[in-house]
């Protein structure tokens, strides 16, 4: 059965400095890969995905992921935050139309 | 840009009581889903259509919970009698002729139940 786990409930980075969140799926095949980021009372919007092809992926908003199969993780890095990046990521694994959600990374911004 | 709608944007109801909650996806979008989000946990997927169509309601609380698109368009999900467990953000998306992995979602439907 695919999962997905977020070991990082909470991460908390200073105002311009490099952001890892990590993530780690089980899948049988080659995964459909994706971050997304849910802002305080909205919904989730999609920072980047991942199907095939170069295992480092851009997303919107200056987010990058890197697909590593030896690991079975698929982990978002940013490389200087912004006050506005403090929200809530979930990665999240899919295959056959249906996308299975981590519990997320909840990122705080230290001024 | 096009964006799903979801309404009321929060909800506080008694328990025992009934509870509806209305979702617009983006037009043309064929399918729909119902997620539901409670703190600390990742989303759960409670139901899905394909146009008119339930393809997926295996985690649905049958007991409680119903979902109808009648029309193929928009949908409205109902919680009778609402409970204390179901204090939840409760999230609409769709996805249409990019393919099932571009899901929209919709700002949600916060529910407290006292």
């Amino acid at each position: 059965a695919q999962s997905v786990t977020q070991p990082d409930i909470h991460i908390t980075v200073s105002e311009g400095a490099s952001l890892e969140l990590r993530c780690n799926y089980s899948y049988g095949a080659t995964p459909y890969l994706f971050w997304y980021v849910q802002s305080p009372g909205q919904g989730l919007q999609l920072l980047l995905k991942y199907f095939s092809g170069d295992t480092l992926v851009q997303g919107i908003k200056g987010f990058e992921a890197e697909f590593k199969r030896s690991q079975s993780s698929f982990n978002l890095r940013k490389p200087s935050v912004h006050w506005s990046d403090a929200a809530e990521y979930f990665c999240a694994v899919g295959s056959y139309d249906k996308i299975i959600f981590g519990k997320g990374t909840r990122l705080h911004i230290l001024p | 840009e096009a964006e799903v709608a979801q309404s009321p944007r929060y909800k506080i109801t008694e328990k025992s009581q009934a509870v509806a909650f209305w979702c617009d996806p983006i037009s043309g979008h064929a399918t729909l889903y119902w997620y539901r989000q409670i703190l600390g946990q990742g989303l759960e997927l409670l139901v899905q259509f394909q146009d008119e169509s339930v393809v997926d309601d295996s985690q649905l609380p049958k007991d409680r919970f119903s979902a109808e698109r009648l029309k193929g368009v928009d949908s409205t999900l109902k919680i009778q009698p609402a409970e204390l467990g179901d204090s939840a953000m409760y999230l609409c998306a769709s996805s249409g002729p990019g393919g099932w992995y571009e899901q929209y979602f919709g700002p949600g439907t916060r529910l407290t139940v006292t």
